[in-house]
């Protein structure tokens, strides 16, 4: 059975400074693997996906994520954060086992992010 | 013009009460999904249509039901509201493509908030 776990439900840091935002997953499958931010009042929005490609994978904003199977975790990075990255953030796995592949996404428990000035 | 539209954005309902949350698409998928929001909890899917003859239940499908009128047209109701009801919910789309059924990329709308007192 797939799960994913985000390790912190809020991370608190200062402009300018890095943001590291954890996630761990476990599968069965090669999964996929997603990165979803949603501002306050909004729907998500793709930050960046994994797909067997690249481990390192760069998304929008100047995110980025890696994809350790060992360790079985997926992180998203940014060298510098600016006040805008303040949201939800939310990481998923995808297991595409088929057909019915709706019910193979699980969604983690959200980290939100603050910034301080 | 967002892709994907969701209405009412906010609603305030009592117990007992039935309500509709529509939802369309103008990005031309065929699959469609419901989800639920809940602090803490990430989001949980509520029901998915694969094309405009299948629907099928997410993991708290219970005490809601929903119509796919059209490919893009997705309705999500509840028949008898009640307070733990009370969340937001989002319509997603998807395109499977061809290997997107194994990424799992969703497309989300801004979200219906509910309230049932």
């Amino acid at each position: 059975a797939q799960s994913v776990t985000q390790l912190d439900s809020h991370v608190s840091v200062s402009e300018g400074t890095p943001v590291l935002l954890r996630c761990n997953y476990s599968s069965s499958y090669s999964p996929s693997l997603f990165w979803y931010v949603q501002h306050p009042n909004k729907g998500l929005q793709l930050l960046l996906k994994y797909t067997s490609a690249a481990t390192l994978v760069k998304g929008i904003n100047g995110f980025e994520a890696e994809f350790k199977k060992s360790e079985t975790s997926f992180h998203l990075t940014k060298p510098s954060a600016h006040m805008s990255d303040a949201a939800e953030y939310f990481c998923v796995v995808s297991e595409g086992a088929g057909y019915s592949s709706a019910s193979k996404i699980i969604f983690g428990s959200g980290t939100r992010l603050s910034i301080r000035p | 013009d967002a892709d994907v539209t969701q209405t009412p954005r906010n609603r305030i309902t009592k117990t007992g009460k039935r309500i509709m949350l529509e939802c369309s698409q103008t990005k031309g998928h065929d699959r469609m999904y419901w989800y639920r929001q809940d602090p803490g909890l990430g989001l949980r899917l509520i029901y998915y249509s694969f094309d405009v003859k299948d629907i099928n239940k997410g993991e708290i499908s219970d005490g809601y039901s929903v119509s796919r009128q059209a490919q893009a047209k997705f309705s999500l109701s509840l028949e008898s509201a009640i307070p733990n009801q009370t969340a937001l919910y989002f319509c997603a789309t998807s395109d499977p493509g061809q290997a997107g059924w194994r990424t799992g990329e969703l497309f989300f709308g801004e979200g219906s908030r509910l309230t049932v007192l």
